[in-house]
């Protein structure tokens, strides 16, 4: 079971990025998913999930409206869509599997990516 | 929302047993399952203990969690630490449909 995050990079502040989450090993569309940062020297923070089918996701606060998750399961990946970034987007965003299997609802993380970098700065 | 509260950081000797404690801020701990993360410097998180209390297969039975509904906190026992227990350590719980990480607590075995 393996996820591989992408599309990380520096970027202008109020420019947009698209992250990328390739899953292999388990059948991605089965379970939901979830995007997780980390700023430099700090913890964990949760920013988005999405339900197997799509039909549940959420949002932090910090993100909401500027962010978009989705996900294509026949291409077995997920995306975040991040627009109007600011400085204090500035993380490692790790992509990560739920436990949820086929349910509207999501639990907690059992599988995590290694990460893709997102600097924001001028 | 309801946030947890974990201490910043606990140290301890090699081969003695550590507590990190994880306070639920407002609802019962109870009322949905804690999960415990281990991160070590450079590494992505993994999880250590799932619904309050399960050990993932490959995770020693030195780690243990618990909850206590009296102090809406649920907990992280670590015994016979060794020195490559020494990382961060994240509490993780979820409502309707958002996920909610403690602070972290760095733990040292000194």
């Amino acid at each position: 079971v393996q996820l591989v995050e992408s599309g990380g990079g520096l970027v202008q502040p109020g420019r947009s990025l698209r992250l990328s989450c390739a899953a292999s090993g388990f059948t991605s569309d089965d379970y939901a998913m979830h995007w997780v940062r980390q700023a430099p020297g700090k913890g964990l923070e949760w920013v988005s999930g999405i339900s197997w089918n799509s039909g549940t996701i959420g949002y932090a606060d910090s993100v909401k409206g500027r962010f978009t998750i989705s996900r294509d399961n026949a291409k077995n990946s997920l995306y975040l869509q991040m627009t109007s970034l600011r400085a204090e987007d500035t993380a490692l965003y790790y992509c990560a599997k739920d436990i949820s299997y086929h349910t509207p609802h999501y639990y907690y993380m059992d599988v995590w990516g290694k990460g893709t970098t997102v600097t924001v700065s001028s | 929302n309801f946030m947890l509260t974990q201490p910043h950081s606990v140290s301890e000797s090699p081969g003695k047993t550590v507590t990190i404690s994880c306070t639920r801020s407002s609802g019962s701990i109870a009322s949905n399952y804690v999960q415990w993360y281990q991160q070590r410097p450079g590494s992505a998180p993994t999880i250590v203990i799932y619904e309050d209390n399960e050990r993932p297969s490959g995770v020693p039975d030195r780690f243990s969690g618990s909850i206590d509904s009296s102090s809406n906190s649920a907990s992280l026992t670590i015994s016979g630490l060794k020195t490559e227990d020494e990382a961060d350590y994240y509490c993780q719980s979820y409502d309707s449909s958002n996920q909610v990480f403690g602070g972290g607590t760095k733990l040292t075995v000194l």
